[in-house]
């Protein structure tokens, strides 16, 4: 089946500092990449969709200058979370789908970031 | 928009059958998903149905009414492995799936 990696799966960081998550489809072509936030007991909220070559499309109420999401391959995808806060402590699930697919999506292991 | 409703927390016993209802409202319809997650981890792909009826894979079957908007996932021989959240997740117009809050599954001995 279709393989998604996340790195790293957990990070730790201080308030204020910038953190990279990076997404990739190991085995497949992804030309749509999900960024998804997820906190306890809580389902899955999008954050943006990322397309390959072109800019992000954020979801209502994320900020783009603080959540940067770039698409630059058909197999990767990066989120940056540039000053983060505590707040920003969440599990940070990525996704793709396959070129030409349904648009079902497969799932990276997610990265839990906790900011002290 | 869409809106998404399933249950937040349902138990049963081991070897027991249970079913997990979802009811949405969307404008367009391209897709209805099945996701299971396990606590701390990502979601895993368990069905997809875009046309009415019941599809079957091995214990778990998914069943879907467009025009009740009306899904249903059937766990049957409940193992205790089984315990999980489970994610409804509809595919609108736009074609981006958008998921409900997730129903706990407790399964006991």
């Amino acid at each position: 089946g279709a393989v998604v990696s996340q790195h790293p799966s957990r990070v730790i960081c201080k308030s204020g500092t910038s953190v990279k998550i990076e997404c990739r489809s190991l085995d497949f072509q992804a030309t749509t990449m999900f960024w998804y936030r997820q906190f306890p007991k809580q389902s899955l909220m999008l954050m943006a969709t990322s397309n390959e070559g072109s800019k992000a499309t954020y979801e209502q109420g994320v900020e783009k200058d603080k959540f940067l999401i770039n698409h630059a391959s058909l197999t990767l995808s990066t989120l940056t979370v540039t000053s983060a806060h505590p707040e920003d402590s969440s599990f940070y699930i990525c996704s793709a789908s396959p070129a030409g697919g349904s648009y079902e999506q497969y799932f990276g292991p997610g990265t839990r970031l906790t900011v002290t | 928009g869409q809106n998404i409703d399933q249950p937040t927390e349902m138990t049963a016993t081991e070897g027991a059958i249970v079913q997990i209802n979802c009811t949405y409202q969307t404008s367009g319809f391209n897709g209805l998903f099945w996701y299971q997650q396990h606590a701390g981890e990502a979601p895993t792909f368990l069905s997809y149905n875009v046309l009415d009826g019941l599809e079957e894979k091995g214990r778990f079957s998914s069943f879907l009414s467009r025009s009740k908007g009306y899904s249903y996932l059937l766990l049957k021989e409940l193992q205790m492995k089984d315990s999980a959240s489970y994610l409804c997740a509809v595919s609108g117009g736009s074609y981006i799936p958008t998921f409900g809050r997730g129903t706990s599954l407790i399964v006991h001995p």
